[in-house]
Order: C-alpha cells, then structure tokens, then sequence
C-alpha cells in the first residue's frame, strides 16, 4: 500500500512571501496522480493543484506551483506572494491510475499554514 | 452550479444509536467517494462508489458501518450501533469518473460526534 508523508505539521508565512510545504510518498507504481488539497477552516476540502506523474513538467496554477521529483518521491508544494486567504490545512494526496485501489485518494497528514499580516 | 452538499452538517448521538448521513453529489458526476476525518487517524478512506459497477468497500473499518448509492446518485452511509471512536468529520465527494486523476469534488461534512 502507498502512503503519504507530510513531515511538517505546521508552517508560517509572512503575507507576500514564499512558503515550500514538503510531501513524501511511497509507492512501487509507476502511473499515478499526486494532487494538493487545501482545507480552509470552513471545512471545505479545494483542489489546489494538480500532477500526473508521467508528465515531467511541473504543474503551476497561478501563485501555487510544485517541485515533483519522481525517482525521489517527492512533492513539494510552492506558495508564491501568500496571502490571509490561503491560510488552511494543506493535504497532499496520491490517487493510484489504475488497479484494486483505483480512484480512491489516500493522504498525508496534513500542515497547517497560517499567513501573517 | 450546485456543489456536493451532505446533511446533517453536525449529529451528536448517544453510543448505541444508529445514524445515517446523506451525501447529494454533483450532477452527472459517476463516481462517489466516502472519507473520515479524525484527530487520530487524519483523513482515510471508506468507501468507492463508480457507475453500475460494486462499491469498493475496503476502507470501511468495520462491519457496523454500510453504505448505499440509490439510482447513481444520492449516498446514505450508515453506521450501526455507534461507538466513542467513530466520532468524526465524514466527507463524501464526486468526480466526474472515477480515478483517472479527475478531481474530487468535497461537500462540507458532516461532524458527528458520539457521546
């Protein structure tokens, strides 16, 4: 089974600056999907990012980017400019692509970020 | 459009007790997915609905917890005779197909709490 590691359990920032959130996975597959789940808290759990794993190139979304290193199973998630709104619960999660644990997402721990003013 | 949506959004209940929580998906979305939230055990996996096809109930953590998908689309998950350790945040949420790295989208929970 693969798991998922978040070794931080809590980050701060400084509004306008650049905060890294680290996740670690474990698996023996070769296709998968890494995703970051943001969960303010409202409760409600947002799709940050998004990466599948045989595509090489770092997903971006606007002021959120990642740094995916396969044969190191790493994926860390990078927060440019922060600001109060993204303060949350970050998840980091695997999705296996195919297989008996198809489609379901098993995740890390979880960092809670705050931004300061 | 509408997101997920789940009701109640907090039940307290008395150990012993039956309860039963509802998950209303998105519209069209195949596949639905059950999740807990707890201090302990941080976010796991229940169950897995998708289509036609039989739900992947390898997440369930035991036999007093079930759930049903009626008509392919609203989710009841029931848990039987409720014990202290199922208090818990349960998420439930869609995505259009299952896996295939097609997002899930969350409903805000449901917090039950056993006393």
């Amino acid at each position: 089974a693969q798991t998922v590691t978040q070794s931080q359990p809590e980050m701060s920032v400084q509004e306008a600056e650049t905060v890294t959130l680290s996740c670690t996975y474990d698996t023996s597959e070769n296709n998968y999907y890494l995703f970051w789940y943001k969960q303010p808290p409202s409760r409600q759990m947002i799709l940050v990012i998004r990466q599948e794993a045989y595509k090489q190139q770092n997903a971006t979304e606007n002021r959120f980017s990642v740094n995916f290193q396969k044969a190191a199973k790493s994926f860390s998630l990078k927060i440019s400019d922060s600001q109060l709104g993204d303060t949350a619960m970050y998840f980091c999660a695997f999705m296996w692509s195919e297989g008996t644990s198809y489609g379901k997402l098993t995740f890390g721990q979880g960092t809670i970020l705050t931004v300061h003013p | 459009g509408a997101g997920v949506s789940q009701s109640p959004s907090n039940k307290v209940t008395e150990k012993g007790k039956d309860v039963e929580l509802r998950c209303d998906p998105i519209s069209g979305h195949t596949a639905l997915y059950w999740y807990r939230q707890s201090l302990g055990q941080g976010l796991e996996f229940l169950i897995y609905f998708q289509g036609n096809s039989a739900p992947d109930k390898s997440g369930l953590p035991s036999d007093r917890f079930s759930a049903e998908r009626t008509g392919g689309s609203v989710s009841t998950l029931t848990i039987q005779r409720t014990q202290q350790e199922d208090s818990a945040v349960y998420l439930c949420a869609s995505s259009f197909q299952g896996g295939r790295g097609h997002e899930q989208y969350f409903g805000p929970g449901t917090r039950l709490t056993v006393t």
